[in-house]
């Protein structure tokens, strides 16, 4: 079973702030997706990462897929109140029984207080 | 094309009862899945097809859960005999085979 863990579980930060959110697993992943959902609704796109070691930026967001294709990160650049959201990563199976599986972390619940 | 449509949005049943759910795929798309999250947590996996054939299904699943994608488009997540341990965001989403998924609104099933 491949597993993604995810973490902080919670991050609670000021506006103006810097934070990473780490996504890390045992198994290598085609590739990486992180998504931003909001209460009620369904998860959103952010970005795919699928090369080993590849560096996405999004206006204020930076994400990162590690060399191994094991591991990924998310970073905001001076968060603002409009970021606050639950965020996801999930990666694609490489292959095996479970190949293109979507398999998702447990989230990172992100408030930016003003 | 509008992207994945769920129906219903929001859904009141009383334990016991049977409750089925839609989705319509983006087109094209022939992988889709279907999760179930409950509140502040990520999706868990429930089954996924390509096409019409179901690849895998969650071995947490009892046998109350079924679903269907008869034509490689649309699908239905029955429940049956739902239990209040059912109630949760039920979410859908769609591939073009191995890519990224796209998800719908999600249907928000509440067992009273």
């Amino acid at each position: 079973t491949q597993l993604l863990e995810q973490s902080p579980q919670f991050l609670s930060i000021q506006e103006g702030e810097n934070l990473t959110v780490y996504c890390n697993s045992s198994s290598v992943f085609s590739s990486l997706q992180w998504y931003r959902q909001e209460p009620g609704e369904g998860p959103v796109l952010l970005v795919t990462v699928v090369t080993g070691g590849e560096v996405k930026k999004l206006k204020r967001l930076t994400f990162q897929f590690g060399d191994a294709r094991k591991d990924s990160s998310l970073h905001i650049t001076a968060a603002q109140p409009g970021d606050t959201g639950l965020y996801l990563c999930a990666g694609l199976s490489a292959g095996g029984t479970s190949y293109g599986k979507l398999t998702f972390g447990q989230g990172t619940i992100l408030t930016v207080h003003p | 094309d509008t992207g994945v449509s769920q129906d219903p949005r929001h859904k009141i049943t009383k334990r016991g009862q049977n409750v089925t759910f839609r989705c319509d795929p983006i087109s094209e798309h022939n992988r889709l899945y279907w999760y179930r999250q409950t509140l502040g947590q990520g999706p868990e996996f429930l089954t996924y097809f390509q096409n019409e054939a179901q690849l895998e299904k969650s071995r947490l699943l009892s046998d109350r859960f079924s679903a269907e994608r008869p034509k490689g488009s649309f699908s239905t997540l029955e429940i049956q005999r739902t239990e209040q341990g059912d109630s949760a965001m039920y979410l859908c989403a769609s591939s073009a085979y191995i890519s990224e998924a796209f998800f719908g609104q999600g249907t928000r099933l509440t067992v009273v």
